[in-house]
């Protein structure tokens, strides 16, 4: 089916485990996005990718790692998960700064 | 630096009611607009947006929003509010031309009474 998924849409882990979450589209959009949706704090960019193999850091980068080695891969990890990272992340992509098309998001709790 | 600003957390109309929610933005080019939708455990979904030309756009569900440059303003409205439209409404806004990175604003939830 075309679209953006992520995947596990629902995990918990303990403090200082390695996470990664998944993001795929079949659309071949250029851009992909990783936000975190906080109470209080909106949306807030953590990594973005303009191309396979390029990405940059966002508004909250510290803590997380993104790879896209594959256009239509762009998975998140949290090295050494914390409390403060418990979050709703989101994935979203977009081509050419037009309209972003988003994921139906992961809710990650850490313990 | 471009910004965003919803000033409204929370609005609350009765169903069937107008809607209008706020959007101003902090920007020196030509933007590109956007206003999105996320309902309860989803992701955002878009609404409508503003590239360039008429600065009155339609989108779906029955909304639109109005560019007006000399307010630096981009307001979502809807003529009858539906139980259905109870959800969290962001604006964006993005560079034309530019940073393919859209700002968003923090939101307003709306809640709908019957």
């Amino acid at each position: 089916d075309a679209g953006i998924t992520q995947s596990p849409r629902y995990k918990i882990t303990e403090t200082g485990r390695q996470v990664t979450l998944m993001c795929h589209q079949t659309w071949s959009h250029s851009y992909m996005f990783w936000y975190r949706q906080d109470l209080g704090h909106g949306l807030r960019l953590i990594y973005y990718s303009a191309a396979a193999d390029i990405t940059d850091k966002g508004e909250v980068p510290d803590g997380y790692v993104v790879s896209r080695s594959k256009t239509e891969n762009f998975p998140l990890t949290l090295e050494s998960a914390t409390r403060s990272q418990t979050s709703v992340y989101f994935c979203a992509s977009s081509e050419q700064g037009y309209e972003q098309y988003f994921g139906p998001g992961t809710r990650l709790t850490v313990t | 630096a471009q910004s965003v600003t919803q000033p409204d957390i929370h609005i609350t109309v009765s169903e069937g009611a107008s809607l209008e929610l706020r959007c101003n933005y902090s920007y020196g080019a030509t933007p590109y607009l956007f206003w999105y939708v996320q309902s309860p455990g989803q992701g955002l979904q878009l609404l409508l947006k503003y590239f360039s030309g008429d600065t009155l756009v339609q989108g779906i569900k029955g909304f639109e929003a109005e560019f007006k440059r000399s307010q630096s303003s981009f307001n979502l409205r809807k003529p009858s509010v539906h139980w259905s439209d109870a959800a969290e409404y962001f604006c964006a806004v993005g560079e034309a031309g530019g940073s393919y990175i859209p700002t968003f604003g923090r939101g307003t939830s709306l809640i709908v009474h019957p």
